[in-house]
């Protein structure tokens, strides 16, 4: 059975750094693309920054660049989020999700329970 | 960046109803688009991908469609699981922007 477990969420003062973390298993973790996805209460999904198999590329969305770096650790099934410069619009549940291919298209079939991060002095 | 924008924002519905979502991208994306549910306080689930393709399980009153900017889904037969949010997603390119999601509240 697939699970991604996240974990490293809490609250924050702003201008400070938090590390997510995300427990893999149920798959072979190194075999696909992995994602951060988040979501501002009462708000839409966003896509934050995804990792190749092997590290080697990485993505973010304008608004985390530069703050935020994501990694991989394939020998213990894991994802992180180093996430710096915290802002008050970085607020959300953060979703580690795993990025799929079948038939010449990519989605997300997996999703974490997600972990709550919160940006407040 | 693809803008994705999702109409209506909220919609109310009936058991038994038949009921349509619009996603519609800034620029063309193929059919590169995925539908999602999302119950509240839950992760959410692929519900439809490559704009039209249903996820093994996924209920036969549920289908996609469209290509290029414009994609609905569609819902025959409400059920009372099925009042959610509902998101669209472009594969196209990255990053894999969402929109904004359909609330489905029941009327």
């Amino acid at each position: 059975e697939v699970q991604l477990v996240e974990s490293g969420g809490g609250l924050v003062q702003p201008g400070g750094s938090l590390r997510l973390s995300c427990a893999a298993s149920g798959f072979t973790f190194s075999s696909y693309w992995m994602i951060w996805v988040r979501q501002a209460p009462g708000k839409g999904l966003e896509w934050v920054a995804n990792i190749k198999q092997d590290g080697s590329a990485q993505y973010y969305v304008d608004s985390v660049k530069r703050r935020f770096t994501i990694s991989r650790d394939n020998a213990k099934n894991s994802l992180f989020l180093q996430m710096n410069s915290l802002r008050d619009e970085d607020t959300a549940i953060y979703y580690c999700v795993r990025w799929a291919y079948s038939s010449g298209r990519y989605y997300v079939d997996y999703w974490g329970q997600g972990t709550l991060v919160t940006v407040s002095s | 960046d693809i803008q994705m924008t999702q109409s209506p924002s909220s919609l109310s519905a009936s058991v038994g109803d038949r009921v349509t979502f619009t996603c519609r991208a800034s620029q063309s994306i193929d059919n590169y688009l995925n539908w999602y549910q999302q119950k509240p306080g839950k992760a959410p689930k692929l519900l439809i991908y490559a704009a039209s393709t249903l996820l093994s399980g996924v209920p036969s009153r549920f289908s996609g469609s469209g290509s290029g900017t414009d994609f609905t889904l569609t819902i025959t037969n409400l059920q009372p699981e099925d009042f959610a949010t509902y998101h669209c997603q472009q594969s196209y390119i990255i990053p894999q922007t969402f929109g904004q999601g359909t609330k489905l509240e029941i009327k």
